[in-house]
């Protein structure tokens, strides 16, 4: 069974920048695995930032940015918000018509 | 406007079923794949099922093969997931999502549906 990782938490200060990061158990996450990304602030429903690696959904601002680091997939959100304050999940497409989810990060922004 | 509306949450005993429905408006529901996935009370997203526009191809996360059924009626722009022989570990708030297969598992969501499994 392939495990999804992600870091549990992470802090960052007003107008910094973070990077989370998406891996596996075992291998390399590729553009093949469509990674997409997910905010989710507590009591509310998903929102997806995110998908097909890099392509931001709808409405969701530049300072995300979704890409491939070294051999696991990466979230980056420059000039942080108070508002970022959630939990951020990644989903990987791992073929025959099933995804997996991670874990989740937990971001503080103080 | 792309809105998903879930409904027929609620408590249920064990090995009971029940229904879930998503009613989808603002696109062509038809041209879409759509999908469930959960969140159990304080823990994090699963995946669980995602079934073709034509309704031909349903995908299953094995954690609910052969237990829950997902169905869509593309003439009523809704999407079902019959959820039979249900457990404690079934209970969730339940989504469904617009999915743009294979790129991305979700780029629309509904609010969600409580499914709590307790005698």
């Amino acid at each position: 069974q392939t495990v999804v990782t992600q870091e549990p938490s992470f802090s960052v200060s007003p107008g910094g920048t973070v990077t989370f990061t998406c891996g596996l158990s075992s291998g390399s996450v590729s553009t093949t695995y469509y990674t997409c990304w997910l905010q989710q602030t507590p009591g509310q429903a998903p929102r997806t930032l995110i998908y097909n690696t890099n392509t931001r959904s709808s409405g969701v601002p530049d300072r995300f940015s979704g890409s491939i680091l070294g051999n696991k997939a990466a979230l980056t959100i420059t000039g942080a918000q108070a508002d970022d304050e959630s939990d951020y999940y990644c989903v990987l497409y791992m073929g025959s018509g099933s995804w997996v989810f991670g874990g989740g990060t937990k971001l503080t922004v103080l | 406007e792309v809105l998903l509306l879930e409904s027929g949450g609620g408590l249920v005993q064990p090995g009971g079923s029940l229904r879930l429905s998503c009613a989808a408006s603002g696109f062509t529901f038809s041209h879409y794949s759509m999908s469930w996935a959960r969140q159990a009370p304080g823990k994090g997203l699963e995946w669980v099922s995602t079934l073709s526009g034509s309704g031909s191809n349903p995908y299953y996360a094995d954690a609910v093969k052969g237990r829950f059924t997902i169905s869509r009626d593309n003439s009523e722009n809704t999407l079902y997931l019959q959820m039979n022989s249900l457990r404690a570990e079934d209970t969730a708030i339940y989504y469904c999502a617009r999915t743009q297969f294979p790129i991305a598992l979700a780029v629309y969501w509904g609010q969600g549906t409580l499914v709590t499994v307790s005698s």
